[in-house]
């Protein structure tokens, strides 16, 4: 167990529908780290804040936005989702930023139809 | 979008033999790179952060090298077990990460 916790495990919507996936930090740490693993490729980046602001943006679309808040809690917002946003979400957490090790949540499996 | 590479794909290593496979990343606005050990049906889990030329990180019978200045990192498994049998992915971070496909060992007993 890492100590990064997301929710909820699984998630199935359909087309054009708009979902929020919610993760919680280890304690103490400040980053949290959003990436997108889809069938046809591999891990994607998507965006990373740091104590509630954002620090570094990676291929997320436009469709999708991310918040981090006080409590150091994130989430993400996927909306107008298409057939191709199915994939397994991951957050994961840092103490700080780039030279420190990341701890992966369990991810959310998110199946559009 | 950044050239992350790892080579091979995937190798089959007899257990108690050593084996090791290779992380290429930019050589330009290096922050750190990252190696993650990934079993199926699992997260993927930190083994190295590894930020300067010339770092050597160690981890039981795992271990790794970095070369920033031609732009590659080695992973090297000693005795391999089949416990070891996982995905190990790289992933370079410059202002952001980019993550290699993977190196998939699969470990025979």
């Amino acid at each position: 167990d890492s100590g990064v916790t997301q929710t909820p495990k699984h998630l199935i919507t359909a087309t054009g529908q708009r979902v929020t996936l919610r993760c919680s930090p280890r304690s103490g740490d400040l980053s949290v780290y959003w990436y997108q693993q889809s069938l046809d490729q591999g891990l994607q980046f998507l965006i990373q804040y740091y104590n509630g602001e954002e620090r570094a943006k990676g291929n997320i679309l436009e469709r999708f936005s991310a918040q981090q808040f006080p409590d150091l809690h994130s989430e993400l917002n996927l909306s107008s989702l298409e057939l191709g946003d199915s994939a397994l979400y991951f957050c994961a957490s840092s103490v700080g930023g780039t030279s420190d090790e990341q701890y992966f949540g369990p991810g959310t499996r998110l199946t559009v139809t | 979008i950044l050239n992350v590479e790892q080579s091979p794909q995937s190798l089959h290593v007899q257990e108690g033999d050593s084996t090791n496979f290779t992380c290429s990343f930019p050589s330009s606005n290096f922050y750190a790179l990252h190696w993650y050990r990934w079993e199926t049906a699992k997260s993927p889990e930190a083994l190295f952060v590894m930020t300067l030329n010339g770092d050597e990180k160690k981890k039981g019978r795992i271990s790794a090298t970095l070369n920033t200045k031609e732009g590659y990192s080695y992973l090297y498994i000693k005795g391999s077990q089949p416990e070891d049998s996982a995905t190990y992915l790289c992933a370079f971070h410059d202002y952001k990460l980019s993550f290699g496909a993977g190196t998939t060992v699969t470990v025979r007993a």
